[in-house]
């Protein structure tokens, strides 16, 4: 399967601990998202790189959220001291990218996400 | 600025019959708009896109939408509903700009009765 693959697929955790999640995107695809979804709400953007670098960042990513791409290939999202509110499901996605200008855009394929509860 | 408004948070059809799903939009460029499908405990989906070539999308499963600039509507439709069809819907709009960020609406929920 060449799709996005997510790591772990559920997590159980006691407030206050860290949490990290992984992403795989498509392997061609430069560009990966992270997004929240909450219950009865669509997804939320909180971040986006191209490539390895972090281009965007939502206001909803607070200091305790961080993610990396370090080579461009896999991305990790870490939440550091987790408060129940953080409870929710956690999706990345790949596009490709283009090299100029501001074309059609091309659709994201969205890995099936990790749910994590926050105890 | 752009959002996305999904006019109805649960539809309910009888198998067999029309779906009508409405999105209406709002965007500062020329947008691309997207719906995505979710099943329960799977992932998100692409259904169709709008890319500013043809008004009317046609998508997989029997799907279409029609963009109409003049309302700012991207109604998604289907003449017969199937069973497998009951799932969440989402609509996406994505301005015209550097890193396709992309705003989804909060969903409709499709109930299809046998």
């Amino acid at each position: 399967d060449t799709g996005v693959s997510q790591d772990p697929r559920h997590k159980i955790t006691k407030r206050g601990q860290n949490v990290t999640f992984r992403c795989d995107p498509i392997s061609e695809h430069n560009r990966l998202y992270w997004y929240r979804q909450t219950l009865g709400q669509g997804p939320e953007f909180l971040t986006y790189f191209q490539n390895e670098a972090q281009l965007e960042k939502s206001r909803l990513l607070s200091d305790r959220f961080s993610a990396e791409r370090p080579k461009g290939s896999f991305s990790t999202l870490e939440i550091q001291r987790t408060e129940q509110g953080d409870s929710a499901m956690y999706l990345c996605a790949s596009s490709p990218a283009h090299l100029t200008g501001t074309g059609p855009h091309y659709e994201q394929y969205f890995g099936p996400g990790t749910r994590l509860t926050v105890t | 600025a752009q959002s996305v408004t999904q006019l109805d948070s649960h539809v309910s059809v009888s198998e067999g019959t029309p779906v009508l799903l409405r999105c209406n939009y709002s965007s500062s460029y020329s947008p691309s708009l997207f719906w995505y499908v979710q099943h329960p405990n799977k992932g998100l989906q692409l259904l169709l896109k709008y890319t500013s070539a043809a008004t009317l999308v046609k998508g997989i499963n029997g799907f279409e939408a029609e963009f109409k600039k003049s309302e700012t509507s991207f109604h998604l439709t289907k003449p017969s509903a199937h069973m497998s069809d009951a799932a969440e819907y989402f609509c996406v709009v994505s301005d015209a700009g550097g890193y396709q960020k992309v705003t989804f609406g909060i969903g409709t929920k499709l109930q299809v009765i046998p």
